[in-house]
């Protein structure tokens, strides 16, 4: 496609239950970025992928928050047992390769808890 | 600890009206600065990014400045228009290490009045 995308624009789920947010990269861009965005904040950085890999994934909250990126193209970050915290906006990006290129970034996934 | 601080919070003009944003960061080892626009409801768009060898880049109505001594920046927008009414975002990035990792500002809000 022609920008990164992202689905589904608005996921409302209940307290405990599981969601998958996924995200298209633009074709050919090996750099995958995943980052959640508060209202009134700047992204916060989740996880990083090169290719297939979590090359960084130091800002994951914790272990109910996983990403996976199986073929090098769409990855898919992955919350258990959801919380009311958890929500917020979720902002995927991709690059060509190294972070001296410049990052496109999706529309965003909007996750409500309730 | 890498920071990046951004200022004012928000900020009122009249269109047509020319307005500077300003950034100061405490990330090491910097690789490049970059302004992101975003608007509501949307993802952040790159404006401009700047490696530490630069002083200043344009695009349009947009110049953006580095002084890499004093670790800052300033995003000048001239003639502003209703359509530049958004979050205005210094993200800068940080050279080795794990790549990817981009610090992001809290960003500044511009309204723009007819």
């Amino acid at each position: 496609g022609a920008g990164v995308s992202q689905t589904p624009s608005n996921k409302v789920t209940e307290k405990g239950k599981y969601v998958e947010l996924r995200c298209d990269p633009i074709s050919g861009h090996t750099a995958l970025y995943w980052y959640r965005q508060s209202l009134g904040q700047g992204p916060e950085f989740l996880i990083y992928f090169q290719g297939t890999g979590a090359a960084d994934d130091s800002g994951l909250p914790n272990d109910r928050f996983f990403a996976v990126r199986p073929e090098g193209s769409v990855s898919t970050l992955k919350i258990q047992r959801t919380e009311r915290g958890d929500s917020a906006v979720y902002l995927c990006a991709s690059s060509l390769s190294s972070m001296n290129t410049e990052a496109f970034f999706g529309q965003g996934t909007r996750l409500t808890v309730v | 600890k890498n920071q990046v601080e951004q200022s004012p919070q928000s900020l009122i003009i009249l269109e047509g009206k020319n307005c500077t944003l300003q950034c100061n960061y405490t990330v090491s080892p910097f690789s490049n600065l970059r302004w992101y626009k975003q608007d509501t409801g949307r993802g952040p768009v790159s404006l401009t990014i700047m490696t530490f060898s630069e002083n200043t880049k344009s695009n349009g109505r947009y110049t953006a400045t580095l002084d890499a001594d004093t670790k800052q920046s300033s995003l000048h927008i001239t003639a502003s228009q209703l359509s530049d009414s958004a979050s205005y975002i210094c993200v800068v990035s940080v050279s080795g290490g794990s790549q990817g990792n981009l610090i992001f500002g809290k960003g500044t809000k511009l309204s723009v009045k007819p």
